[in-house]
């Protein structure tokens, strides 16, 4: 298996756009993660999906930002409008069966904001 | 909410020999687990070990252990024969309940 698969790997937009993050996790996982990474305030968990249905959002900072899954294997975080504190790295994991289990890294996508 | 404290922003130590890292953490659940994570500069996170609250015996992987002290709410990491490869950003984390939180991570060098 390929692994977590993110594109892109580097974006770079100007304020006010909308920002598509995508998302390819590890076939037959049934768990999929989205953290956001800063040096600010670290990593953070921001939404998680189990067999594609979102379970916790509550770390989604604000409205601008949300999650879709529509299928097993696809999912997307979407700012809009996007803003410059959002410049992070953003991160998608995957695991297996139970939530605890370990969890697969993508290699994250370096968002900048202008 | 779970606090996961990482009170070493960096360390170092001289290849092949033994270093620990320190994390605590905050919680009054009785049913969770602990997580080491590595982040070398490539940027990919890995799974480096896991320790379920419930078990009482401390988690191997290699070189890699863990001290767990429940009551003390402590879970320190110990890496044994530290290669260069080990060079990396290391998060302790915590997950119960729907609730994921890491710490501020510690940057480990390993010299030659």
């Amino acid at each position: 298996d390929a692994g977590v698969i993110q594109s892109p790997r580097h974006e770079v937009t100007e304020m006010g756009q909308e920002v598509t993050l995508r998302c390819k996790p590890i076939s037959g996982h049934d768990y999929l993660f989205w953290y956001r990474q800063t040096m600010m305030r670290g990593l953070e968990l921001l939404i998680y999906f189990n067999n594609n249905v979102p379970i916790d959002d509550s770390g989604m900072p604000e409205d601008r930002f949300s999650a879709k899954m529509p299928n097993a294997s696809f999912s997307t975080l979407k700012i809009q409008p996007s803003e410059p504190r959002d410049s992070a790295v953003y991160f998608c994991a995957s695991s297996l069966t139970s939530v605890y289990n370990e969890q697969f890294f993508g290699p994250g996508t370096r968002l900048t904001v202008l | 909410a779970q606090t996961v404290t990482q009170s070493q922003p960096e360390m170092s130590v001289q290849e092949a020999e033994t270093v620990t890292l320190s994390c605590t953490y905050d919680t009054s659940e009785n049913n969770y687990y602990l997580f080491w994570y590595k982040q070398p500069p490539s940027r990919q996170m890995i799974l480096v070990i896991r320790q379920e609250a419930y078990k009482q015996q401390n988690a191997t992987e290699n070189r890699f252990s863990v001290n767990f002290q429940k009551a003390a709410k402590s879970f320190s990491l110990k890496i044994s024969d530290s290669q260069l490869g080990d060079t990396a950003m290391y998060f302790c984390a915590f997950m119960s309940n729907n609730d994921m939180r890491f710490g501020a991570g510690t940057r480990l060098t390993v010299k030659p």
